[in-house]
């Protein structure tokens, strides 16, 4: 069965970017998207279609993938941004990543 | 705007069935290229999509759990449901409902309802 795989951890200072990233078999032939989760909530899309915001999620998200890996980017993150992110793909079933801690310090 | 409400029982015995239901609200269960999906997440662990279901009835289920799954829908009552039989502690989980947008070789889940958390206990 397809894998998505990511990292555990991040660890970002506030005011700068950080990136996320999720890799697996010809992930760049496959659209991907991100979801975010806070403590104690559900998750949130931030990311599909490889790229795309939805509506209402802060420009500074943004996502891209080729080759092997997906990342998503997060440019003058803040500390409202730690929060556990998962990469989901599409492979004959709904796949998704481990989940990567960001954590903002 | 959309949202979904899970409900149903918070413990369930081993060898039983977990039974819940998704209630959707603020828009119509039948409108557009969306499914209506399934997913669980373990305390401290990550996601599982369980599996989902079209407003005809058709099912698509994760493989791993396929023998034990069974999805139906309500569209009068704007409702869709998750069977899960012979569960064991293992299914202990927050099971999540989610409408799934569905495109070209692309599907994403947005929005997601609150979660409930299901305890396999005897």
């Amino acid at each position: 069965s397809y894998e998505l795989t990511q990292s555990s951890s991040v660890s970002v200072s506030p005011g700068q970017t950080a990136s996320i990233t999720c890799s697996g078999d010809k992930l760049g032939d496959k659209y991907v998207c991100w979801y975010q989760q806070k403590p104690g909530q559900s998750p949130v899309l931030v990311i599909y279609q490889d790229g795309k915001r939805p509506s209402g999620i802060p420009e500074r998200f943004s996502g891209s993938n080729s080759g092997n890996t997906a990342t998503l980017t997060i440019s003058g993150t803040q500390a409202m941004d730690e929060a556990d992110y998962y990469c989901q793909a599409w492979d004959s079933s709904v796949v998704f990543g481990g989940g990567t801690k960001l954590t903002v310090l | 705007q959309v949202q979904l409400q899970e409900s149903g029982p918070g413990l369930v015995k081993p060898s039983q069935t977990l039974s819940l239901t998704c209630t959707v609200s603020g828009g119509s269960i039948t409108s557009g290229s969306f499914y209506w999906s399934w997913i669980r997440q373990p305390a401290g662990k990550g996601l599982e999509w369980i599996g989902r279901i079209y407003t005809s009835g058709s099912t698509n289920y994760n493989p791993s759990l396929k023998s034990r799954v069974t999805m139906s829908v309500d569209t009068s009552k704007k409702q869709f449901s998750l069977n899960l039989s012979s569960v064991t502690a293992a299914d202990t989980a927050v099971y999540y409902c989610a409408r799934e947008a569905v495109g070209e070789v692309a599907n994403w889940f947005d929005p997601w309802g609150q979660g409930t958390l299901v305890t396999v206990s005897s």
